[in-house]
């Protein structure tokens, strides 16, 4: 079952540009987290944001949190030719928090 | 180390084979995970092991088979596989319990054929 949605399902900016990426949940959640994959292969952790946090920052990226609206964004700064990956939202649900939910993923592409 | 190693990254194999993957990690993490992914969709979970037992298995067909020897090491039994079980398989591990973010393998790209 998945969890979350994301919006846009692929977003294409310029170098130097800022991307939003959004997305939403049906659950409540004990944190929500963020990933990069590349080319299909690992995944990699980005950030975690636990549910009684709003926003959290690490190097140029900013996350939020919205629990009333069942939200979050990733907000990459100053994006580089090789942030172009695949971000994907995931949630750790509030009664089986073990269980990590992916999103459907935004494709995001940078180009120089 | 602070990666999650698993083997093979490719894997062709026909649907009467028995194959096995593996994933290795040394970080401590006592709590494991396979995922499965198609391609252009998100992973999705088929098993998480937390202290070396399996604590979810996501209603994964009998032909997929966990297992986990030790607190490093987590192998996925595969028999009898059908060519929609063509997928790359991830591996993750994490520290028990939340919030914990995962780390995860770069995959084996499995093809049944």
């Amino acid at each position: 079952s998945q969890q979350g949605e994301e919006d846009p399902q692929a977003l294409s900016i310029q170098e130097g540009e800022n991307a939003t990426m959004n997305c939403s949940y049906k659950t409540s959640i004990n944190n929500l987290q963020w990933y990069r994959q590349n080319s299909g292969r690992g995944l990699v952790h980005l950030i975690l944001i636990r549910s009684n946090e709003r926003e959290k920052h690490s190097g140029r990226l900013r996350v939020t949190l919205d629990t009333s609206k069942k939200s979050s964004s990733l907000l990459i700064t100053a994006s580089r030719a090789a942030d172009t990956a695949s971000y994907f939202c995931a949630t750790a649900d509030i009664q089986g928090a073990q269980k990590l939910v992916f999103g459907q993923g935004t494709r995001l592409t940078i180009n120089p | 180390d602070t990666e999650v190693t698993q083997t093979p990254k490719h894997l062709v194999m026909g649907m009467t084979n028995k194959k096995s993957l593996k994933c290795e990690q040394h970080m401590g993490h006592r709590a494991m995970y396979w995922y499965k992914q198609k391609a252009k969709k998100p992973p999705e979970l088929m098993f998480v092991y937390s202290y070396e037992k399996l604590s979810i298995n996501e209603s994964v067909p009998s032909r997929f088979s966990p297992e986990c020897p030790n607190s490093s090491l987590l192998n996925l039994h595969l028999h009898a596989l059908q060519p929609e079980d063509s997928a790359l398989y991830l591996c993750a591990s994490s520290q028990a319990g939340p919030p914990y973010g995962y780390t995860f393998g770069s995959g084996t790209r499995l093809t049944v054929v």
